[in-house]
């Protein structure tokens, strides 16, 4: 059963706009939330985690929000340049454990 | 300094068949990892060692055994491989001893393993 679910397979945005990704999970326990960026045949890469203690993070170009409510968690990309388009993982963990990944979500930036 | 390495990139099996794969960290990082990815799938942990000296089981790691060699090196050996264990294989690092979700996990570039 599938605790981090990311609904959505791909995503398309124009270049210089907002991307939006989605992520819900199902386990009250979770306490951190990371999302990962992964390019083809490459390892993926941290980019930006939040701890169940507050609802927003920022990281230049990038903001997590977590609403603990509703169990998600969305990323924002602002703008969003070509460099960007690559797959994002969710992720999330209880405190001191391992962490279970989405499914992730192909971004795509459109010229 | 390479972060973490893999080897090798792409391997073709037949079914039965057994292989090793390797992978060694240079960032003197506690923590190490094992993962899978197949398509439409997420990463799925098979087995991680918290430590030198320690392994676990991960999510999946029915068909694997793993080596914690030295605090460098991480192996992954598949005994008799089947077209099921197809996919793409991740090493990871994070600097603690034991899993700590906060610790940021550094992944190698990957595996991609064919079984037939």
């Amino acid at each position: 059963d599938q605790q981090v679910k990311q609904n959505s397979p791909s995503l398309s945005v124009q270049e210089g706009r907002i991307s939006i990704l989605n992520c819900d999970y199902t386990n009250s326990m979770f306490d951190y939330f990371l999302w990962y960026k992964k390019y083809p045949a490459e390892g993926p890469t941290f980019l930006i985690s939040i701890s169940s203690i507050k609802d927003k993070n920022e990281d230049g170009r990038f903001t997590v929000f977590l609403n603990k409510s509703a169990k998600h968690l969305s990323l924002h990309i602002v703008p969003s340049q070509p460099g960007d388009s690559a797959v994002y993982f969710c992720a999330a963990s209880p405190r001191d454990d391992k962490i279970i990944f989405g499914k992730g979500t192909r971004l795509h930036i459109l010229p | 300094n390479a972060g973490v390495t893999q080897t090798p990139k792409f391997q073709v099996l037949k079914t039965g068949q057994s292989m090793t794969l390797q992978c060694a960290q240079d960032m003197n990082h506690n923590s190490m990892y094992w993962y899978r990815q197949d398509p439409g799938m997420g990463l799925r942990l098979i087995y991680y060692s918290a430590s030198e000296g320690t392994t676990d089981k991960g999510e999946v790691p029915n068909g694997y055994n793993v080596s914690r060699l030295n605090k460098r090196e991480f192996s992954l050996r598949l005994e008799s491989a089947a077209p099921s264990q197809t996919s793409v294989y991740f090493c990871a690092s994070s600097e603690g001893a034991g899993v700590r979700s906060t610790d940021t996990q550094y992944f190698g570039p990957g595996t991609r393993l064919t079984v037939l």
